[in-house]
């Protein structure tokens, strides 16, 4: 099955800095790659997601690029806000042979200081 | 529209009980989810539904069963609870469309279940 790593697990940055978060996958047939964050005690939720055949996509302060041939992904947030900070998880979805599946990574904790 | 509910919220259960997770959606989507979420391992897939009437096991299956009882309901049972359980479980559910992608995943709120 898909391997989705992401990195780092912890990340600080103070409001108005940028934030970067990566992930790589493995499985090369993997055509979907949303971003789910999860705020303290609530659900995750989806915030960007991109396709294989596109290489950016953007909406307002987030972003996402895609590298499908060294096969990782990685979002970006400009001016981060204190209501940035949460948890962020990266999914990559696998076709597979019959069903397709969503592979998650182990998330990434973002804090934003004011 | 209430979206994903899961009941119950909390949940004590000791060694060796059993008990079920209930989740119902009222978007009429075909693919239903149960994830649990321990942390630092991320979300973990158990069991999912991709359309009524039928299950597959996800990346952690064991010790768990699933029933898909119609279209809105998907329910996870722990037939003996180990410590191992102890985790925070979610429903998810989306209008999933085979080879293309998943769709969005609607979350429920979550159930913190502690075995002890």
């Amino acid at each position: 099955g898909e391997n989705v790593e992401q990195h780092p697990s912890t990340l600080s940055v103070q409001e108005g800095d940028s934030a970067v978060i990566k992930c790589t996958y493995s499985d090369s047939a993997s055509n979907y790659f949303p971003w789910y964050k999860q705020e303290l005690g609530k659900r995750p939720q989806l915030i960007i997601d991109i396709r294989s055949n596109v290489g950016e996509k953007k909406d307002q302060r987030i972003a996402v690029t895609l590298n499908k041939t060294a096969k990782h992904f990685s979002l970006h947030i400009t001016e981060t806000q204190p209501e940035d900070s949460a948890v962020y998880f990266c999914a990559a979805f696998d076709r597979g042979s019959t069903l397709g599946r969503l592979y998650f990574g182990r998330g990434t904790q973002l804090t934003v200081w004011p | 529209n209430a979206g994903v509910t899961q009941t119950p919220k909390f949940q004590v259960l000791k060694t060796g009980q059993s008990m079920t997770l209930q989740c119902a959606q009222d978007m009429n989507h075909n693919s239903m989810y149960w994830y649990r979420q321990d942390p630092g391992m991320g979300l973990r897939l158990i069991y999912y539904s991709a359309s009524e009437g039928t299950t597959d096991k996800g990346e952690v299956p064991n010790g768990y069963n699933v029933s898909r009882l119609n279209k809105r309901e998907f329910s996870l049972r722990l037939e003996s609870a180990a410590p191992s359980q102890t985790s925070v479980y979610f429903c998810a559910s989306s209008e999933f469309r085979g080879s293309v992608d998943t769709g969005e995943l609607f979350f429920g709120e979550g159930s913190r279940l502690t075995v002890l």
